[in-house]
C-alpha cells in the first residue's frame, strides 16, 4: 500500500498569512502514460464531510478561492493558502488515488495563530 | 442537486452485522464510480473501498478485506456497503462518496460529492 505523511501535525498562522502543508507518498503517483499526479487535496471542517480542494495536485475544483494552491510531483506535495481566512480553519487532508486501497494522509489541522 | 445520502448506521453489537445505504439523486448514478470512506471518533479519514460504475470491480482496504463488501443497485440509485463481524475499532462515521472518474469507465479518481455520513457505533 502506499502509505502518505503530512507534515507539519498542525499549524496557526496569523489572518492573511501564508500557510504551507506538505504531503509525501510513498511511492510515485505520478503516471506515465498520462503524465498526472494521482494526488487530491481536501478540507473538511468540525462537524462536516469532507470537501475536495484540488485534484490532479494542482487542479483547483470549481468554487475554490484561489487562495488556495496545490504543487508538487512524484512524491512531494504541497498545498498552500496564499492568505489565511477565518473560515481556512479546518484539518487538510492530501489523498492518493494511484492504486487501490486509495490512501489519505494523516492530516494537518490548520488554526488562526 | 447532486445529493448523497447514508443511512443504516446505529449502535451495534460486536460480531454482529450491519448494511449501510447510500442513496444517490442528481447525477447519472449508474455511470459513476461509488466509494466509501470512514472517519473514527477524533480520527482522521480512512479510505475503505471502490465500485466500479456496473459493479464488477470493487477493491478495498486491507482493514476491512473479507468482512465488508461493497455493491450497489443502479436500479434504485442506491450504494451499499454490507458490513459483517463488526469490531469496536469499525465505530466511526461513514461516507459515500461520488468517483470523479469519467462515466462508464474502470478508472478512479478523486471524490468530488460527499455525503453528510451515518454514524456506526459497535459496542456491547
Amino acid at each position: 500500500d502506499i502509505v502518505m505523511t503530512q507534515s507539519p501535525d498542525s499549524l496557526a498562522v496569523s489572518l492573511g498569512e501564508r500557510a504551507t502543508i506538505n504531503c509525501k507518498s510513498s511511492q510515485s503517483v505520478l503516471y506515465s502514460y498520462d503524465n498526472k499526479n494521482y494526488l487530491a487535496w481536501y478540507q473538511q471542517k468540525p462537524g462536516q464531510p469532507p470537501k475536495l480542494l484540488i485534484y490532479w495536485a494542482s487542479t483547483r475544483e470549481s468554487g475554490v478561492p484561489d487562495r488556495f494552491s496545490g504543487s508538487g510531483s512524484g512524491t512531494d506535495f504541497t498545498l498552500t493558502i496564499s492568505s489565511l481566512q477565518a473560515e481556512d480553519v479546518a484539518v487538510y487532508y492530501c489523498q492518493q488515488y494511484y492504486i487501490a486501497p486509495f490512501t489519505f494522509g494523516p492530516g494537518t489541522k490548520v488554526d488562526i495563530k | 442537486q447532486v445529493q448523497l445520502v447514508e443511512s443504516g448506521g446505529g449502535v451495534v453489537q460486536p460480531g454482529r452485522s450491519l448494511r449501510l445505504s447510500c442513496a444517490a439523486s442528481g447525477f447519472t448514478f449508474s455511470g459513476c464510480g461509488m466509494q466509501w470512506v470512514r472517519q473514527a471518533p477524533g480520527k482522521g479519514l480512512e479510505w475503505l473501498t471502490v465500485i466500479s460504475y456496473d459493479g464488477s470491480v470493487k477493491y478495498y482496504a486491507g482493514s476491512v478485506k473479507g468482512r465488508f463488501t461493497i455493491s450497489r443497485d443502479n436500479s434504485k440509485n442506491t450504494l451499499y456497503l454490507q458490513m459483517n463481524s463488526l469490531r469496536a475499532e469499525d465505530t466511526a462515521v461513514y461516507y459515500c462518496a461520488k468517483d470523479a472518474a469519467p462515466s462508464n469507465s474502470y478508472h478512479y479518481y478523486y471524490m468530488d460529492v460527499w455525503g453528510k455520513g451515518t454514524t456506526v457505533t459497535v459496542s456491547s
